[in-house]
């Protein structure tokens, strides 16, 4: 499985964006390059995953360089909900037995 | 929304006993997995199932543990002699397809005393 990096944790202020970064240097041309979230006492949450282009949804933007070896959750108005461990994960997407495994995150603190 | 659901959502066994973790996928999906989460530590892969057998399965899946689909709708995970290490949280997740999200339930805990 291709490797990711990312800070241990962060901290960010209620209502203000949250800028998650995450290298991944070694990134091949067919990875897919996927957010997921765990909150407090819950199962993983699929938050957005992307290719080449930057990706909007609901939850958060994914914004990937150029060179697609790293790549920014961005949380536009963080809120206390958004207090989680953040998990950027690098997939291939086509092979039947690819599966997401998980490294130890970015543990986000939300200060009210 | 569809949701992958678990039960029980805390298991108390004593060590040796057998135990099974029942899951029921979201009903389209294709292709589900056992994940465990010891206290504290990162979310680790156990095995994933596709077209009623294992695709892959990790160190930790060792003969102790066996995965069913018995109905088409439940998937479960068996441990049949529970050990003290065996103690965690254990996720269930499902994907329509290898270009989709996966979706996790809420787990159970499994506590071996």
């Amino acid at each position: 499985d291709a490797k990711t990096t990312q800070p241990n944790s962060m901290e960010s202020n209620e209502e203000e964006p949250v800028h998650l970064p995450c290298n991944h240097s070694t990134i091949s041309g067919t990875d897919y390059i996927h957010w997921y979230r765990q909150l407090p006492s819950q199962g993983p949450e699929y938050v957005i995953h992307g290719l080449t282009s930057n990706v909007n949804n609901r939850m958060a933007s994914l914004a990937i360089a150029e060179d697609r070896k790293s790549s920014t959750l961005i949380l536009h108005r963080a809120t206390l909900r958004d207090a989680a461990v953040y998990y950027c994960i690098l997939r291939l997407g086509m092979n039947r037995d690819d599966k997401i495994i998980f490294g130890k995150g970015t543990r986000l603190h939300i200060l009210p | 929304e569809p949701e992958v659901t678990q039960t029980p959502s805390h298991q108390v066994t004593q060590m040796g006993q057998e135990v099974i973790l029942r899951c029921v996928p979201i009903s389209n999906h294709l292709y589900f997995y056992w994940y465990r989460q010891i206290l504290g530590q990162k979310v680790e892969f156990l095995v994933s199932f596709y077209n009623n057998e294992i695709s892959e399965k990790s160190e930790i899946f060792d003969d102790q543990f066996s995965v069913e689909r018995p109905d088409g709708s439940n998937f479960t995970l068996k441990i049949r002699s529970t050990k003290l290490e065996d103690s965690a949280m254990y996720f269930c997740a499902s994907e329509r397809d290898k270009y989709s999200p996966l979706h996790f339930g809420n787990g159970t805990r499994l506590t071996v005393t």
